[in-house]
């Protein structure tokens, strides 16, 4: 099984709706990422979480929300799709201390209509 | 503005032969350097990483170049096979672990033809 998961794989909306992006691991690792990923702009980071009470902004997260349920999810919110936020999600996963590997998830990818 | 500049776009290398994938950096704090390799349909996966305190590291047919004064890394793919074919990025990070955060380039596209 993987050790980290993302919910829907594929998802297409319409402008306005609001839509979660579900992210689960089985790692252990208390610190997760969501980042987005644009054709020649790489992986931009949208949100990170240390633990379940810390919760940051990265680099691009106007539009965005998250919520860390457990050590194991971390959901990615879209108040208001548009469609300009059609691109790929990554979640990913790392171990405060012992290494500096980040494990990515499978990505979900976004169609805002 | 990226702060990892990543090139080329794209690279196209026959079999057998080396593929080069360049970065530049402007954040002197920068003090990690990893390469994730990326397959069609899946996430990024680390294949191999950099400290500032050597100037080269090897692991099996991929090698990093680092150097410090021209604040540029390299990936060098030798032997470049077609299982190669994937999307390639750099990335670079402030900090001793994995906690402070990566920022990437924009990607290689690499395609191995047999």
């Amino acid at each position: 099984d993987a050790d980290v998961t993302q919910t829907p794989r594929n998802r297409i909306t319409k402008t306005g709706k609001r839509i979660m992006l579900e992210c689960s691991q089985t790692k252990g690792h208390d610190r997760m990422y969501w980042y987005r990923q644009d054709p020649g702009l790489g992986l931009q980071l949208i949100y990170y979480s240390f633990d379940v009470k810390d919760i940051n902004k990265g680099e691009i997260s106007d539009g965005y929300s998250v919520s860390r349920q457990a050590q194991a999810k971390f959901s990615l919110s879209l108040e208001s799709a548009i469609p300009n936020q059609t691109a790929l999600y990554f979640c990913a996963t790392s171990d405060e201390g012992t290494t500096d590997t980040q494990y990515f998830g499978p990505g979900t990818r976004l169609t805002v209509l | 503005q990226q702060q990892v500049k990543q090139s080329p776009q794209s690279l196209i290398v026959q079999k057998g032969g080396i593929s080069i994938i360049n970065c530049a950096y402007e954040n002197t704090a920068f003090d990690y350097f990893p390469w994730y390799q990326q397959f069609p349909g899946k996430g990024p996966a680390l294949l191999i990483a950099i400290r500032p305190d050597v100037s080269e590291k090897k692991e099996g047919r991929f090698t990093i170049s680092f150097n410090k004064s021209a604040k540029q890394f390299s990936l060098h793919i030798m032997d470049s096979q077609p299982g190669d074919s994937a999307t390639y990025f750099c990335a670079a990070s402030v900090g001793a672990n994995a906690g402070n955060m990566l920022t990437f380039g924009g990607g290689t596209r690499l395609m191995v033809k047999p």
